[in-house]
Parts: structure tokens; sequence; C-alpha cells
């Protein structure tokens, strides 16, 4: 029922891109994504509802393909503040599962 | 209140005895989820709640781990007979959206 997310870590120079995927065996109804700094608590990003959907937040941005069953986010012109680790949440009727992660180190 | 509040922030405990986590969830949200975090890890699953009712408690890692949640509010999470695997962080989240508290750390020497 968790999700799997890939890749399992990233290291990036400031201004690169980067894709974390997010994929479940389960029909999935909505996807969430995180971002956990060291030490804090994940804070929300973004939610996704329908296939086909696409949201940005700054300069992050995700996709929803509904029938493929995945989600990715996309980090353009990466930043420093971009580090941490990111997850993926899928919900099944409001039973919420996070993938393992996907740690981002963004370098000078 | 404002945010999901969780106490204590930080909890040691000698090996074998009970402790009780709690979580006061943004007021008026109905969902209310508890997750486990071991340093370096991901966020596991352990019980959520649609108000006062637990529809899946398959997450609980033994059955020395309980939870409960009363008026549709604070929700208590209660280790009986703590054991060292049980340190992590303990993570609170109110709603569908999941905004999470702050967190319990959990040490058990």
């Amino acid at each position: 029922q968790q999700p799997v997310q890939s890749p399992q870590a990233v290291i990036l120079r400031e201004g690169e891109d980067a894709v974390i995927n997010c994929s479940s065996s389960k029909a999935l109804y909505s996807v969430h994504w995180y971002r956990q700094k060291h030490g804090e608590a994940p804070v929300f990003l973004m939610i996704l509802l329908k296939g086909g959907e696409q949201k940005g937040h700054e300069k992050i941005s995700a996709s929803f393909n509904e029938k493929k069953q995945q989600s990715s986010l996309y980090l353009t012109a990466s930043q420093l503040s971009y580090s941490g680790t990111y997850f993926c949440g899928t919900a099944h009727n409001n039973d919420m599962r996070f993938g393992a992660g996907t740690r981002l180190t963004v370098k000078p | 209140g404002a945010g999901v509040s969780q106490s204590p922030s930080n909890k040691v405990t000698e090996k074998g005895k009970d402790v009780e986590l709690r979580c006061d969830p943004i007021s008026g949200h109905t969902a209310l989820y508890w997750y486990r975090q071991s340093l370096g890890q991901g966020l596991e699953f352990l019980i959520y709640f649609q108000g006062n009712s637990a529809p899946d408690k398959s997450g609980l890692p033994s059955d020395r781990f309980s939870a409960e949640r009363t008026g549709g509010s604070v929700s208590t999470l209660t280790i009986q007979r703590t054991q060292q695997e049980d340190s992590a962080v303990y993570l609170c989240a109110s709603s569908l959206i999941a905004f999470f508290g702050q967190g319990t750390r959990l040490t058990v020497v």
C-alpha cells in the first residue's frame, strides 16, 4: 500500500533540475507532496486530486498520471533551500501512506 | 488551535515503562494520523482516525501500541512496556492535507 519513490537520493548543483517519481500499485485518488528539513516536521507542498492535474509551488511543480498510477515532482533551477527529503503521500479513503522519501542535496 | 500540537516534544523513558503521547489537531479537522519516523528513515504509518473511530489499525507495530481519540479532537498514542526499538520521532498529522505537528522524540534507554 506504500507508494514507491525514486530515486532514493539526488545530489544537484545550484541551478540544476531534478525529477522525483512516485508510483503506486493501487488506484490513486490523490497524491500529496511534502518536504522535510533535517530535524523538522514534513511541510505540505501541494496536492493533486485528479489525473492530468499539474500544479506549481515556486519553481517546484508536479503532475499526476492517474492511469499510470504515478506522480512526478519537478524541481527546476534548484536553490540551496530546496535541500531536504521529499515524500509523496497517496490516499485511499482517507488512509494516507508515504513513500520512503527522496533525499535531495543542492550544493553551491 | 492554529496548528497541530504534540506533547511532550521530547521524552526519555526507561525500558519497560509505559509512555503516552498526545496530539491536539487543528480545530475542526476530522481526520488524524499517527506516523513513526526512525532516524534517517521514512514515515511509517501507524494509525488514522476518522472522527473517533480508527478504520485501520494494521500499522500499529505490536499489541503494546494503542491509540484513542475522544470528542473528535485530542488523540493519545500509548506505548506499553517500551523497548529500545520504539525510539523514534512520533508524528501526528491533521486532515487529509496532513498538517504535521513537530513530533515527539521518544528515547528509550
